[in-house]
């Protein structure tokens, strides 16, 4: 069945070093990935998708990777900063369906 | 400013008074959603709406009613709240039909009943 988790629930690192998040999937039909950041007393907001004809995505500071292999997906934080604090979630979808399976999300913590 | 706006930001009410949660949103998006938050769970899809007037349930639908009158409205009603609907609620919007794009969420709607 349909199940998208997360390895870790909470995930701590030091200022300035890069963040990794990872994120497996179940459904060997899923072809669209999404994550979000949800910050304290907010919605999630968008940072990245990628669909399953890549399996590299870059944008500003993150990266998401998409092993279909192994039904994974990682985030990259680079040079992760205080305002990186969040949970983060990865959600999936597949063609034809009318939703998005989130996964339950990885709290990062920046240490100073 | 582009955003999705929910209202109350916090709500307590008792059992069997019926509720309404509202949601707006200012960019002419024609898919819209509400999502339910509870801790070890995740955001789990309650009704969406592909367009004005075409409604559909999610994956947890009972005890709920939705509407879409207009494209930038899409209420939620509770008409008998329990407490196991006791959530942090979420509307979200698209500008495509469906979820295979950035979805907007709004700020979140704390409802406790009791």
């Amino acid at each position: 069945g349909e199940n998208v988790g997360l390895h870790l629930p909470t995930l701590s690192v030091q200022e300035g070093d890069n963040s990794i998040i990872n994120c497996a999937y179940s459904n060997s039909a899923s072809d669209y990935f999404i994550w979000y950041k949800q910050e304290s007393g907010k919605g999630p907001q968008f940072i990245i998708d990628i669909r399953s004809n890549m399996d590299k995505r870059q944008g500003q500071r993150v990266t998401v990777l998409l092993n279909k292999t192994v039904k994974h997906l990682s985030l990259q934080i680079a040079a992760t900063q205080p305002g990186d604090s969040a949970v983060y979630f990865c959600a999936e979808n597949h063609q034809g369906a009318q939703k998005l399976v989130f996964g339950q999300g990885t709290r990062l913590t920046i240490n100073p | 400013e582009a955003q999705v706006t929910q209202n109350p930001r916090y709500l307590i009410t008792v059992t069997g008074k019926k509720l309404t949660v509202t949601c707006s949103q200012n960019m002419n998006h024609e898919y819209m959603s509400w999502y339910r938050q509870d801790p070890g769970l995740g955001l789990r899809q309650i009704y969406y709406s592909m367009n004005v007037e075409v409604t559909d349930k999610g994956d947890v639908p009972e005890g709920y009613k939705v509407s879409r009158k207009e494209k930038r409205n899409f209420p939620l009603i509770l008409e008998s709240p329990s407490p196991n609907q006791t959530s942090l609620y979420f509307c979200a919007s698209s500008s495509v039909p469906g979820p295979r794009t950035p979805l907007h969420f709004g700020n979140g709607t704390r409802l406790t009943v009791t």
